[in-house]
């Protein structure tokens, strides 16, 4: 069945380091890409997405990659801040239209 | 703000009990799907109402139902409940059936004693 896979958790950097975090996936047919982050306390909030191979998603300096060749969708942004930290969710959705997300990578950005 | 509202925020209640959630689509979304989140089980896809209609399962217990009335709020209704079942239950609402994009309620956050 579909499925996506990130990368573990917690990943901890400093403020206006370069961050990427590992996303891939299995589908049958051509799924639609997410990125989803949870602060704490709230709810998801749609970061960004993509559509179809060779998409970029882009928002608030965060970036992701529709890469059908490898099945990934890695997240990066050139320079976190502490206002970043967070709970990074990558998520499919295919066929029905469900969502299918990744286990969830928390961010701790330090001053 | 995703402009989808759900109540209560916090629920604690005792095993055995019966609880509804209840969730309010953005203005012109037809579709709902409920999801719950537990740190064993992660975020995982619990059903999904369109227009009134129930449209897609996952992974729901017998003991959980959902429905969506013809206002398009939706309501999760868990019963015989289990310290198991304590999560963050969260609602997503979407145009239609078939719109790509969800859009998620700040969740309720179920406590189960």
């Amino acid at each position: 069945g579909d499925s996506v896979t990130q990368m573990e958790g917690p990943v901890t950097l400093s403020e206006e380091a370069f961050l990427t975090i590992n996303c891939t996936y299995t589908a049958t047919g051509y799924p639609s890409l997410f990125w989803y982050v949870q602060y704490p306390g709230e709810g998801l909030q749609l970061l960004l997405k993509a559509t179809k191979a060779d998409d970029k998603g882009s928002n608030k300096g965060f970036e992701a990659t529709y890469r059908k060749e490898t099945t990934s969708f890695h997240l990066e942004k050139g320079s976190v801040q502490v206002s970043d930290s967070a709970v990074y969710f990558c998520a499919l959705s295919a066929g029905t239209y469900k969502y299918i997300f990744g286990t969830g990578t928390r961010l701790k950005v330090l001053a | 703000d995703s402009g989808v509202t759900q109540t209560p925020k916090h629920l604690i209640t005792a095993t055995g009990q019966r609880v509804t959630l209840r969730c309010s689509p953005r203005s012109g979304d037809l579709s709902v799907y409920w999801y719950q989140q537990s740190l064993d089980q992660g975020l995982q896809f619990l059903i999904q109402y369109y227009n009134g209609e129930e449209r897609a399962k996952g992974n729901i217990l017998e003991r959980f139902s959902a429905q969506q009335f013809p206002d398009l709020h939706s309501e999760l209704n868990l019963s015989s409940l289990e310290l198991g079942d304590s999560a963050l239950y969260f609602c997503a609402s979407a145009r239609t059936a078939s719109t790509d994009t969800q859009y998620f309620g700040p969740g309720t956050r179920l406590t189960v004693l």
